[in-house]
């Protein structure tokens, strides 16, 4: 059974740089999957941040394509966000999740980020 | 982006009640329509892909149906362990986009 953890600091500084990390284990990360960032700020909806396939093809969402960066260690098993210049608006849960059969069918726990100095 | 409308945004219920969500896109996407359970602080758990077919695990009280633009979850009797907010999702086309979701409460 595949499972996701995620993993980063939980408070970054306004400006600065949102790093997290998904750890995959109980599968392979080279699956034919594409591996998955997803948001939720405090009170709001879902947000999709963007994907990358194990051969290393990001999608990223328009209204962020500026700032993220998505990537993806095989060796490691595990993939990666960065995320530029954030500012509060990017307060937010942040969830890894497998996307497979058009569908985000296993997700992460999720990992609260604050942006705040 | 394919703009998601979920109706209604909360619904108060009483446990064995039958309920049902809707979920309206902003244009045409096929079946290609997804539905969630978010319970606070867990993981947001897959119940419904390609508009109508249960994921693997999921109890059948639970069913979705519809295409093109409009879409409907059905609970067939509430649970206890129901109550979360449901969200839809569309997979034709990136960015892939959710609806504001409905959250379900305990009457």
């Amino acid at each position: 059974q595949v499972q996701l953890q995620e993993s980063g600091p939980g408070l970054v500084k306004p400006s600065g740089t949102l790093s997290l990390t998904c750890a995959v284990s109980g599968g392979s990360i080279s699956s034919v999957n594409w591996w998955s960032w997803v948001r939720q700020p405090p009170g709001k909806g879902l947000e999709w941040v963007g994907q990358i396939y194990h051969s290393g093809s990001p999608n990223y969402n328009p209204s962020l394509k500026s700032r993220v960066t998505i990537s993806v260690d095989k060796s490691k098993s595990q993939f990666s966000l960065k995320l530029t210049s954030v500012t509060a608006a990017d307060t937010a849960v942040y969830y890894c999740a497998r996307y497979n059969n058009n569908a985000f069918d296993i997700w992460g726990q999720g990992t609260r980020v604050t942006v705040s100095s | 982006d394919i703009q998601m409308t979920q109706s209604p945004s909360s619904l108060s219920a009483s446990v064995g009640d039958r309920v049902t969500f809707t979920c309206r896109t902003s244009q045409r996407i096929s079946s290609y329509l997804e539905w969630y359970q978010h319970k606070p602080g867990k993981a947001p758990e897959i119940l419904i892909y390609a508009a109508s077919s249960l994921q693997s695990g999921v109890p059948s009280r639970f069913s979705g149906s519809g295409s093109g633009t409009n879409f409907t979850l059905t609970i067939s009797s509430l649970q206890p362990e129901d109550f979360a907010t449901y969200y839809c999702q569309q997979s034709y086309s990136t960015p892939y986009t959710f609806g504001q979701g409905t959250k379900l409460e305990i009457k």
